[in-house]
């Protein structure tokens, strides 16, 4: 299996640049995590989706975070327009949910993302 | 505030000894993971521990769960550079999808 996939792998923009990050889960699993790695906060959890329908939204951290699952095999998360302070590793992760497997998730490599 | 505390933050020792990494939390938990980070790259499930009391080995690393499910260690013998990394805990709250994330141990094992 190839894992979960995110892209880019890294990504230098200026501020009030729009930036879109893109993840594809393992196939099969039917939940998707959004979160946000950085020294000071640890890993923040921003958003998951159910099948493809996103269940819990409360950890984006404004109007400017938005994401979305069209369908099972591909997600993104959106910043506009983007700010120094969003500067960090998002990694997508998925989970197969089952109860033979409750809540293990499996993480991509990451975008570590530097805004200008 | 953390509910999950990890200690120590960080450790850094030579390779050959032993140490032990806590994770410890007021609350209960239907489950307790483990995962390991390398620099670049995710986190990677080490292990899943449910039964309270429950042990579980993966060669060098032994994982053991609290009684009451609140607590959780994480140790490792004769330690080898290759466990260098950001070890990462995470407890599952009964129905409930969300983990409840350590704040990590950044392990450094010097040669």
């Amino acid at each position: 299996d190839a894992g979960v996939i995110q892209s880019p792998r890294h990504e230098v923009t200026e501020m009030g640049q729009e930036v879109t990050l893109r993840c594809k889960p393992i196939s099969g699993h039917n939940s998707l995590f959004w979160y946000r790695q950085t020294m000071m906060r640890g890993l923040e959890l921003l958003i998951y989706f159910n099948n493809n329908v996103p269940i819990d939204d409360s950890g984006m951290p404004e109007d400017r975070f938005s994401a979305k699952m069209p369908n099972a095999s591909f997600s993104t998360l959106k910043i506009q327009p983007s700010e120094p302070r969003d500067s960090a590793v998002y990694f997508c992760a998925s989970s197969l949910g089952s109860r033979q497997e409750p809540y293990e998730q499996y993480f991509g490599p990451g975008t570590r993302l530097t805004v200008t | 505030t953390q509910l999950l505390e990890q200690s120590p933050q960080f450790l850094s020792i030579q390779e050959g000894e032993n140490l032990t990494v806590y994770c410890n939390s007021s609350s209960v938990f239907s489950s307790l993971q483990w995962y390991r980070q390398e620099p670049g790259e995710g986190p990677v499930l080490l292990v899943t521990v449910v039964t309270g009391g429950e042990v579980k080995k993966l060669k060098r690393l032994t994982f053991q769960f609290g009684d009451a499910r609140k607590d959780s260690s994480l140790h490792i013998t004769a330690a080898q550079t290759g466990d260098t990394g950001l070890y990462l805990c995470a407890g599952v709250r009964d129905s409930n999808y969300q983990l409840i994330w350590g704040a990590g141990t950044k392990l450094i094992i010097k040669p």
